[in-house]
């Protein structure tokens, strides 16, 4: 069974860059969409952008300029950093696995079925 | 439109029948998966693709569609379905960008 383990620093000043790791165990790194999605103190969920097993990436249009995903296949990681954190940037970040099927020749649709058990980030001065 | 919209809350007495509703534009193209979330715990997936569930998930919980609207149903609800419902999909304009609708707090009475 798939696990997903986060970690990261959990406190941060304005300015600085957040920083967290999700490893994958338990399944293959290829073949998925890897995810990060946050959660702002009693809000919604948010998705922040995602990475495939071959490194191309998707981001949020509004966090493109401060966001980077990466991966590191041979520990089965992958990372995400945003930089210049603000009080806004304050939620609980998840990563997750984007799995996808098919419904019908040429159509897709995809699902995140795991999810790690999110890591808390506060920005503080 | 990218927003997907849904109730901000729904109750259900134990035992009944309760729709758990998600509109968009972007439901035209796209399926919405849900996901259900208690308090200090990660989501987890309830429904995906057309009416799918993952494995352990009961089977009183169930997808469907109709035009620009996807419902979660949950029929016979028990307490330890009370909590948050989030919608997913993906938006019309923009094909890789996930969005989420604000959620659907649901109480068992």
């Amino acid at each position: 069974q798939v696990q997903l383990q986060q970690w990261g620093a959990g406190l941060l000043k304005p300015s600085e860059t957040l920083s967290l790791t999700c490893a994958v165990y338990g399944g293959s790194f290829s073949g998925y969409y890897w995810s990060w999605i946050r959660q702002s103190p009693g809000k919604g969920l948010e998705w922040i952008g995602e990475i495939n097993h071959r490194g191309s990436t998707n981001y949020r249009p509004s966090l493109t300029s401060r966001v980077t995903i990466s991966l590191d296949t041979s520990k089965n990681q992958f990372s995400l950093k945003l930089a210049s954190v603000t009080a806004a940037d304050r939620a609980v970040y998840y990563c997750a696995r984007k799995n996808s099927g098919s419904s019908s020749p040429g159509s897709h649709y995809y699902y995140m079925d795991v999810w790690g058990k999110g890591t808390t980030v506060t920005v503080s001065s | 439109s990218s927003g997907l919209t849904q109730d901000p809350a729904v109750s259900v007495a134990l035992g009944q029948t309760v729709r758990i509703t998600c509109q968009g534009d972007s439901l035209r193209d796209y399926y919405a998966t849900w996901y259900q979330q208690k308090p200090g715990q990660a989501p987890v997936l309830v429904i995906y693709g057309k009416n799918k569930r993952p494995s352990g998930i009961p089977d009183r919980f169930s997808g469907s569609y109709s035009r620009n609207t996807a419902s979660l149903t949950i029929t016979g609800a028990q307490a330890e379905d009370e909590g948050d419902y989030y919608c997913n999909s993906r938006d019309s304009s923009t094909y890789y960008l996930e969005v989420f609708g604000g959620g659907t707090k649901l109480t068992v009475l």
